[in-house]
């Protein structure tokens, strides 16, 4: 099945480091992924939405400037969480999807601690 | 405005036994549904997915039932494993958006009792 991996798994910082999360699609080019974030015990937040090659577009609340998102070519996406607090401490998630009505798949996650 | 709801935050069967998981939305325009499976510390997984031109569908020990006048869809799990426990999330998505962009539930946290 798609495989997308995600890294790191875990990072635990000091506040106000920047930190950078990738997203890529192992086996197939997506055209558009998704960065999610997770509270515990609640649903997956969407983020943004980026497409290759455009920018991407956030949702209602998300800061653009705090949360850089950067999708450089069909396999690979990023996320940056610039000078991090600890209110940004969470369990971020990408995900990928192809062209067509095709499930987006997701990567296993960050865990992401700022002291 | 939570667009897609799974009002049971948990649920408890016997190994075996069928495992039922629900989940209400509120929004018309949704015609593409998914369940995703979840285990600590990993993403979710695709299980299954409708579309709203069906009432049912069925993959192996998995079938997705979708009531469109009622608004509300389940996952049927027959038998029940204990592997099968985690969380289980459903999504929706309309397909005129063109963007893919999901909508989750809250999740309901299955466990399958040997």
């Amino acid at each position: 099945g798609a495989v997308v991996s995600q890294h790191p798994s875990r990072v635990i910082c000091k506040s106000g480091t920047s930190v950078k999360i990738e997203c890529r699609s192992l086996d197939f080019q997506a055209t558009t992924m998704f960065w999610y974030r997770q509270f515990p015990k609640q649903s997956l937040m969407l983020m943004a939405t980026s497409n290759e090659g455009s920018k991407a577009t956030y949702e209602q609340g998300v800061e653009k400037d705090k949360f850089l998102i950067n999708h450089a070519s069909l396999t690979l996406s990023t996320l940056t969480v610039t000078s991090a607090h600890p209110e940004d401490s969470s369990f971020y998630i990408c995900s990928a999807k192809g062209t067509g009505n095709q499930p987006q798949h997701f990567g296993d996650g960050t865990r992401l601690s700022i002291l | 405005d939570q667009q897609v709801k799974q009002n049971s935050p948990s649920l408890s069967v016997q190994e075996g036994r069928i495992s039922i998981l629900n989940c209400d939305y509120t929004n018309s325009m949704f015609d593409y549904f998914l369940w995703y499976k979840k285990y600590p510390a990993e993403g979710p997984t695709f299980l299954i997915s409708i579309s709203s031109i069906k009432d049912k569908n069925e993959d192996g020990r998995f079938t997705v039932f979708l009531n469109k006048s009622a608004k509300h869809l389940s996952l049927h799990i027959v038998p029940s494993q204990p592997g099968d426990s985690a969380v289980y999330f459903c999504a929706a998505m309309s397909g005129s958006s063109n963007t893919g962009k999901l909508i989750f539930g809250q999740g309901t946290t299955l466990q399958v009792k040997p």
